[in-house]
């Protein structure tokens, strides 16, 4: 299975800034990769498909780039509601196979 | 709006059985890829198993041989039947929706429900 490792495990902001959020994959997955921010108690949501489409509803400042091994998810702006644990995905195939998460938090 | 809503999870032994069910509304499973995701306590996402239009599936290596995926079209509900339970499979278990499915290579989960807890223990 491909193995994805997202850096850093966690990460402290302030409101206002701009962090960045990468995701490597252990072969090449060519665009084949989404986004997803979990809030506590909370399912999933999608926010970035395709390496850099952005899915309908979720805000500009919320970019993805990158393909074959080496991803970002870029947040510009921090709002209080991105704080949060945000996720990479591989689905070039399967099985699908999560990052281990990195924690956002509000320094 | 999509709503997708889990039940069937609670406590079970070791090598006991569950059956979990996704009701669906505002859309036909029966035309989506569905697929289970699920989340130890404190960890990550793990993708657990896929039911396409078609009715192929799909299984992680993890539970492959132990869980199954099925579909009644006429409750429009996707079920994951567990047997030969682990303490390993204790999770929230998610179900949710590949809003891409065959129209694209790529993957995109778009919906999901809230979420079953599934219990392993003695």
């Amino acid at each position: 299975a491909i193995q994805m490792t997202q850096s850093p495990s966690s990460l402290s902001a302030s409101v206002g800034d701009t962090v960045t959020i990468t995701c490597r994959a252990s072969e090449g997955v060519t665009d084949d990769l989404g986004w997803y921010q979990q809030k506590p108690g909370k399912a999933p949501k999608l926010l970035i498909y395709a390496a850099s489409t952005l899915q309908s509803g979720v805000p500009s400042r919320f970019s993805g780039s990158g393909s074959g091994t080496d991803f970002a998810l870029s947040i510009s702006s921090l709002q209080p509601e991105d704080f949060a644990t945000y996720y990479c995905l591989q689905d070039y195939n399967r099985p699908y196979t999560f990052g281990q998460g990195t924690k956002l938090e509000i320094k | 709006e999509v709503q997708l809503v889990e039940s069937g999870g609670g406590l079970i032994q070791p090598g006991g059985s569950l059956r979990l069910s996704c009701a669906a509304s505002e859309i036909t499973v029966s035309e989506a890829y569905m697929n289970w995701v699920r989340q130890a306590p404190g960890k990550g996402l793990e993708w657990v198993a896929l039911i396409d239009s078609g009715g192929g599936t799909d299984y992680a290596d993890s539970v492959r041989g132990r869980f199954t995926l099925s579909r009644d079209k006429s409750k429009n509900t996707v079920y994951l039947q567990m047997n030969n339970l682990r303490v390993e499979d204790t999770a929230v278990y998610f179900c949710a929706r590949d809003v891409l499915g065959a129209a694209a290579a790529e993957v995109a989960f778009d919906s999901w429900g809230q979420g079953t807890l599934v219990t392993v223990s003695s």
